[in-house]
């Protein structure tokens, strides 16, 4: 039972660089979303998607792209990486954001270093 | 916009110590969530609250809706349960935040 499942675990990219990151659920959940979470703050929500084929920002967007690619599958892309993206990015899913009982279910986050 | 806030920030205890991380919210909320952030950086949800009181296993969880406050109460605490844990709420009808996190409270048991 694999959950929520990211790709890579770290990267270390420079300045300027692109990168995808990867997150697949098989849990048959609704809606996905990607954090980042950053030293003393709270976990801040940079896209979600509520369901397939819709897509839409959270908090802190800036930088960032994302593809919900098909119900499972929810990609975060950082076209040109810069050190203030570097954090530790979390990819979640749950059944249905309408919900209020839906949990979230995460995945084990990727480390990211921009130099 | 709703603000999380918990105390303590840091908490070192003693196994077997009875354990109480709090978590307060500004504004009114559906939903109130409590995870667990393993050291290896995973992050588990314990439960999800709207009213009353939940337990599992040594772990309590209460909400005062009244007092936008909640508490996580730990029993007989274990190493194990070193840990950093994250109150999560839930505002209504903001599907797009869908939740606000608080900081995070950092849990370490001694033995």
């Amino acid at each position: 039972n694999a959950g929520v499942t990211q790709t890579p675990k770290f990267q270390v990219l420079k300045t300027g660089q692109s990168m995808t990151l990867q997150c697949a659920q098989d849990m048959n959940h609704n809606s996905m979303y990607w954090y980042r979470q950053d030293p003393g703050m709270g976990l801040r929500l940079i896209y979600y998607s509520a369901s397939e084929g819709t897509t839409d920002k959270g908090e802190v967007p800036n930088g960032y792209n994302v593809s919900r690619l098909n119900k499972r599958e929810f990609s975060l892309r950082l076209e040109s990486a810069a050190p203030s993206q570097t954090s530790v990015y979390f990819c979640a899913s749950s059944e249905r954001a309408e919900s209020a009982g839906s949990p979230l279910h995460f995945g084990n986050g990727t480390r990211l270093t921009v130099t | 916009k709703n603000e999380v806030e918990q105390s303590p920030q840091n908490l070192t205890a003693q196994e077997g110590e009875f354990i109480t991380i709090n978590c307060s919210y500004s504004v009114g909320i559906s939903a109130l969530h409590w995870l667990q952030q393993h050291p290896g950086g995973g992050i588990v949800s314990l439960f999800m609250l709207s009213s009353g009181k939940k337990k599992h296993g040594r772990l309590i969880a209460t909400i005062n809706i009244q007092e936008k406050h909640s508490s996580l109460h730990i029993t007989a605490s274990h190493p194990r349960d070193s840990a950093v844990y994250i109150c999560a709420v839930r505002p209504p009808h903001n599907y797009g935040q869908n939740f606000v996190f608080g900081p995070g409270t950092r849990l370490s048991v001694l033995p």
